[in-house]
């Protein structure tokens, strides 16, 4: 499979813990995106990536997240002391310069 | 104001109908127009990019009225397998410089045999 793959697809935690996303993206993509979507609504945009630099943040993104791509390749999305309104959908997408964005299946948190 | 606008639905229409969506979007400086298809519990897929004179792809219709800052979603002889979330999403040049795209809430269609 050739497509852009999330790890894991699913996490039940408790609140205050601490969680990692992982993303890999499509090989030849230089764009990686973090998005959040809760049920109801679209994806709301986190963060993104060109090669191993993150050049934009949400101002949805708390102290507690943070991302790195760091060899450009894939990306890890962390939560620190999750909270229940942390409780969502985290798509990661990737693209080429600019071009189609393709989505993973997401990684569906829980907070309990 | 919000950034994008999109009837959130549903939509209940009977199979062969025709049913339109518009999403209304607030910033002139938009530059690139999709839709986006969900189906439940999985991911967002491009379904067309939207061009200025309008584009069709089969039964569906996507049309841009920069005017009055809409895009349109036109499905024709819809079927069963059209049942899904539609979301429209713009991609504008960001206040860093770079691209980001940006999605409405989705409007949820199901068609009924």
């Amino acid at each position: 499979d050739t497509g852009v793959s999330q790890d894991p697809r699913h996490k039940i935690t408790k609140r205050g813990q601490n969680v990692t996303f992982r993303c890999d993206p499509i090989s030849e993509h230089n764009r990686l995106y973090w998005y959040r979507q809760t049920l109801g609504q679209g994806p709301e945009f986190l963060t993104y990536f060109q090669n191993e630099a993150q050049l934009e943040k949400s101002r949805l993104l708390s102290d507690r997240f943070s991302a790195e791509r760091p060899k450009g390749s894939f990306s890890t999305l962390e939560i620190q002391r999750t909270e229940q309104g942390d409780s969502a959908m985290y798509l990661c997408a990737s693209s080429f310069s600019g071009g189609e964005l393709f989505f993973g299946e997401g990684s569906r948190l829980t907070v309990l | 104001r919000k950034e994008v606008e999109q009837d959130p639905g549903p939509f209940n229409v009977p199979e062969g109908a025709t049913v339109a969506f518009n999403c209304t979007y607030s910033n002139s400086a938009s530059q690139s127009f999709f839709w986006y298809r969900q189906d439940c519990r999985k991911e967002p897929k491009l379904l067309m990019s939207v061009y200025s004179s309008g584009n069709e792809d089969g039964r569906f219709t996507a049309q841009l009225n920069r005017a009055s800052q809409y895009i349109s979603l036109l499905i024709r002889d819809s079927k069963l397998s059209d049942s899904a979330t539609y979301l429209c999403a713009f991609k504008r040049v960001s206040n860093f410089g770079n691209e980001k795209l940006t999605f409405g809430t989705g409007t949820r269609l199901t068609i009924i045999p």
